[in-house]
């Protein structure tokens, strides 16, 4: 059974630092590209950040551009999200979603950040 | 970037009725095209993939259509565990863009 776990959210303050995890099992992780999707609270969702299964390719939303820094490491089936220079605005359920071969089909549970002074 | 307008945002419905939900692309996709259902509190689950491709486990009430830049998902007989908020999602460029949403509730 495939499963993505996220960890790491919490309350940060404006300017502050945090770094999310996403644990993967029940699939073959170094094969798939990865995703962060997050969602503001009572909002839609937003595409934030790919990369592929090799870490060749990286691609972020405008939006988190030279803030965030997405990784992986296929060794421990992990994805995460460094996330720098955190505004008010970056508030949301991050969610780690798998790539499949008709794009994403598997998400986590999400974890919550907040950023607020 | 690839717009997505997903209309209507929101709609008011009643057990057994025929529900239509559109996306339109700003320019063409293919079929690069999924719906994902999300219920308070929840991930986000796709029900159709490939834009008219149901998705293993889903009831077959749900049904998608259409290619290029407009599409189109349907319920063709509402349940009660069927109210919740639908998105579309392009992923046919690397910068994904999902529809608006659309709330379904119960009349």
């Amino acid at each position: 059974e495939v499963q993505l776990v996220e960890s790491g959210g919490g309350l940060v303050k404006p300017g502050g630092s945090l770094r999310l995890s996403c644990a993967a099992s029940g699939f073959t992780f170094s094969s798939y590209s990865m995703n962060w999707v997050r969602q503001a609270p009572g909002k839609g969702l937003e595409w934030v950040s790919s990369i592929s299964s090799s870490s060749s390719y990286i691609y972020y939303a405008d939006s988190v551009k030279g803030r965030f820094t997405i990784s992986r490491d296929n060794a421990k089936n992990s994805l995460y999200l460094q996330m720098n220079s955190l505004r008010a605005e970056d508030t949301a359920v991050y969610y780690c979603a798998r790539t499949g071969r008709w794009g994403p089909d598997y998400w986590g549970q999400g974890t919550l950040v907040t950023v607020s002074s | 970037d690839i717009q997505m307008t997903q209309s209507p945002s929101s709609l008011s419905a009643s057990v057994g009725d025929r529900v239509t939900i559109t996306c339109r692309a700003s320019q063409g996709i293919r079929n690069d095209l999924g719906w994902y259902q999300q219920k308070p509190g929840k991930a986000p689950k796709r029900l159709i993939y490939a834009a008219s491709s149901l998705q293993s486990g889903v009831p077959s009430r749900f049904s998608g259509s259409g290619s290029g830049t407009e599409f189109t998902l349907t319920i063709s007989s509402l349940q009660p565990e069927d109210f919740a908020t639908y998105y579309c999602l392009q992923h046919n460029s690397y910068a994904w863009t999902f529809g608006q949403g659309t709330k379904v509730e119960i009349k």
